[in-house]
């Protein structure tokens, strides 16, 4: 069936380093692909999508990529801050009601 | 923060009792959804109602039950029959299509001892 796998599991930056999260999705059908951030105790918010037609998409400090070809998209965060600490959750979805989320990736920024 | 709500933030709960979560939005959305979240599991889909009077299973429904009476309202049922319910459980809502951004509940912690 449908399936996003996402790595790492946990990421601990230093503050005013990059980072990087990486998801592959096994539906080639799959043609939008958001990321959410959940802060601890908070709920799920959209901070960036992207859709099948483009490659890149980029907004202040964080950027995704998209490979269609080899079915890998990746969260970029530049320059990050404690306040970047948070879950973060890629999804993809084929059009329809039902979108797949992956694991999830705990990040860290220490100050 | 408003928009989508749950309630009540935490429940608690006996084995072998039926309890129903709450889900209220005022965003107009026609698609309304139900996640469960564990640790190291990401969301997972429980059911699905993209219009009123209709909903669909998702990935993990066993044990589960909703109704979509009105266009507002998606309330879960966590029945005795789900063998694990002690969880974290979000509500969502999208716009018609579902190819766009989901609003999130603050959601529910359900304890059932």
């Amino acid at each position: 069936g449908e399936n996003v796998e996402q790595h790492p599991s946990t990421l601990s930056v230093q503050e005013g380093d990059s980072a990087v999260i990486k998801c592959t999705y096994s539906d080639s059908a799959s043609n939008y692909f958001p990321w959410y951030k959940q802060e601890l105790g908070k709920r799920p918010q959209l901070i960036i999508d992207i859709r099948s037609n483009v490659g890149e998409k980029k907004d202040q400090r964080i950027a995704v990529t998209l490979n269609k070809t080899a079915k890998h998209f990746s969260l970029h965060i530049t320059e990050t801050q404690p306040e970047d600490s948070a879950v973060y959750f890629c999804a993809a979805n084929t059009g329809g009601f039902k979108t797949i989320f992956g694991a999830g990736t705990r990040l860290f920024v220490k100050a | 923060d408003g928009g989508i709500t749950q309630s009540p933030k935490y429940l608690f709960r006996k084995e072998g009792q039926n309890v129903t979560l709450s889900c209220e939005q005022n965003l107009n959305h026609d698609a309304m959804y139900w996640y469960r979240q564990d640790p190291g599991q990401g969301l997972r889909l429980i059911y699905y109602s993209q219009i009123v009077n209709d909903f669909q299973k998702g990935d993990i429904a066993e044990g589960y039950s909703v109704s979509r009476e009105k266009k507002e309202s998606f309330p879960l049922t966590v029945t005795s029959a789900q063998k694990n319910p002690t969880a974290f459980y979000l509500c969502a809502s999208s716009s018609t299509g579902g190819k766009g951004e989901q609003y999130f509940g603050p959601g529910t912690r359900l304890t059932v001892t």
